[in-house]
């Protein structure tokens, strides 16, 4: 089992771009979550995700973040039109279920995001 | 919404010392506390967690304990090595695991 994957682990982007992060989660894992991590301060939730469905987005900026688990390939997470203040590093998280036991949520290794 | 406030942000322990990191939460809802370690560039490791119908746990030179009385919860380190040097963030959800509230994390230090 690798574990979660994200792709890619660096990604330097200029003011304006898009930037696009992936999220392959464990296997067996259909509970997909996204945190961001600014320097030197703890992880925010972003969005939760099953497969096809939004579980709660309740900590996405309201413009320019969106995130999706299709039925088939990995987790996206979309910053559209980056700012300097995105770079950040993005971390998701998988887990068997969404609650109850068999619960433990594993990270990936991040990706860090700078923008120019 | 919850609030995860943790303590201190700073740890400087000398090898073989104790180690205690103490977090309080908002929301009398909340019902699975982890505890995560991150080492500089890397991802949080999940090291352990406690639910609400229990009051300790420990596994090995960790422990957990938790007050639902007084909404707070603490991480032991017994015993503390170098390679424990890291940040240790403490978290806390209403929702199983659905959505976590961080602390703001720990930075420990083991000086040998």
């Amino acid at each position: 089992n690798a574990g979660v994957m994200q792709n890619p682990r660096h990604l330097v982007r200029r003011r304006g771009q898009e930037a696009r992060l992936r999220c392959s989660p464990m296997k067996g894992h259909s509970h997909v979550y996204w945190y961001r991590q600014l320097p030197e301060e703890g992880l925010k939730f972003m969005v939760y995700l099953q497969k096809e469905n939004i579980i709660d987005e309740s900590g996405m900026p309201k413009e320019r973040f969106s995130a999706e688990f299709p039925k088939e390939g990995p987790s996206i997470l979309r910053i559209q039109q980056v700012v300097r203040g995105d770079s950040a590093a993005y971390f998701c998280a998988s887990s068997q279920a969404g609650t109850g036991t068999n619960t433990e949520a594993f990270f990936g290794q991040g990706t860090r995001l700078t923008v120019v | 919404g919850e609030n995860v406030e943790q303590h201190p942000s700073t740890l400087s322990v000398q090898e073989g010392d104790s180690a205690v990191i103490k977090c309080t939460y908002s929301d009398s809802a909340s019902n699975y506390f982890p505890w995560y370690k991150q080492e500089l560039g890397k991802r949080p490791q999940l090291i352990i967690d406690i639910r609400s119908n229990v009051g300790e746990k420990k596994d090995q030179r960790i422990a957990v304990t938790l007050n639902k009385t007084a909404k707070h919860f603490s991480l032991h380190i017994t015993e503390t090595q170098p390679e424990d040097s890291a940040v240790y963030f403490c978290a806390a959800s209403n929702k199983g695991w659905g959505k976590l509230q961080f602390g703001a994390g720990t930075q420990v230090v083991v000086t040998p």
